[in-house]
């Protein structure tokens, strides 16, 4: 069955620092793949998707993700880390019949 | 446009009630998926609809359940609600599936006393 593995339940960054927060999948054929950002008390909402084409995605809030096939995964970074960024991040595996599947989720500080 | 609308935003039952949730998509999407998230489990799917018909089921129990209707809001149920059963519920729609992406609403907060 299609996974994700999100290594990290924690990351802390400096203000201004790079922000690298690492998703692993497992899949036999290429997956559609999602990352995911959730404040508190708030729902998700979605950073950047990967379908076909580009490898490269890039997202809002100055995200972007690269699908490396070869190492099976889709890490999400930002150049500079803003306080606003201090949330959870989730990565997601669509599976079976539009099915998203969840990694564990990464909780994000961001120290000034 | 208008997001994802789920009502209510918090709940209180107690252990043996039941529950109805609702969910109003963004317009034109056709697609509503349910999620569970707790601390213990993280999110967890649960149903999806497509159209009025259920395309996908998780593994939760028969207790859990959900209908779309024909302008594609749609309510989950829970019966016999059990402390376990505590969770943040999440709604998603999307247009037609995955490749166009989910937007989430902001989850309705149910707690079982």
């Amino acid at each position: 069955a299609q996974s994700v593995t999100q290594l990290g339940s924690h990351v802390s960054v400096s203000e201004g620092a790079l922000v690298l927060l690492r998703c692993n999948y497992s899949s036999s054929v290429p997956p559609y793949l999602f990352w995911y950002v959730q404040y508190p008390n708030q729902g998700l909402q979605l950073l950047l998707k990967y379908t076909t084409g580009a490898t490269l995605v890039k997202g809002i809030n100055g995200f972007e993700a690269e699908f490396k096939k070869s190492e099976t995964s889709f890490h999400l970074t930002k150049p500079s880390a803003h306080m606003s960024d201090a949330a959870e991040y989730f990565c997601a595996v669509e599976t079976s019949g539009s099915r998203l599947t969840f990694g564990e989720g990464t909780q994000l500080t961001v120290n000034p | 446009k208008a997001g994802v609308t789920q009502t209510p935003r918090y709940l209180i039952k107690t252990r043996g009630q039941q529950v109805t949730l609702s969910c109003s998509p963004i317009s034109g999407h056709r697609s509503v998926s349910w999620y569970q998230q707790t601390p213990g489990q993280g999110l967890q799917f649960l149903f999806e609809y497509f159209s009025e018909t259920q395309r996908n089921k998780g593994n939760f129990p028969g207790r859990f359940s959900g209908r779309q209707f024909s302008n594609s809001r749609s309510e989950m149920n829970v019966s016999t609600l059990e402390l376990g059963d505590s969770a943040l519920y999440l709604c998603a729609s999307s247009f037609r599936g995955a490749f166009y992406g989910y937007t989430f609403g902001s989850g309705t907060r149910l707690t079982v006393v």
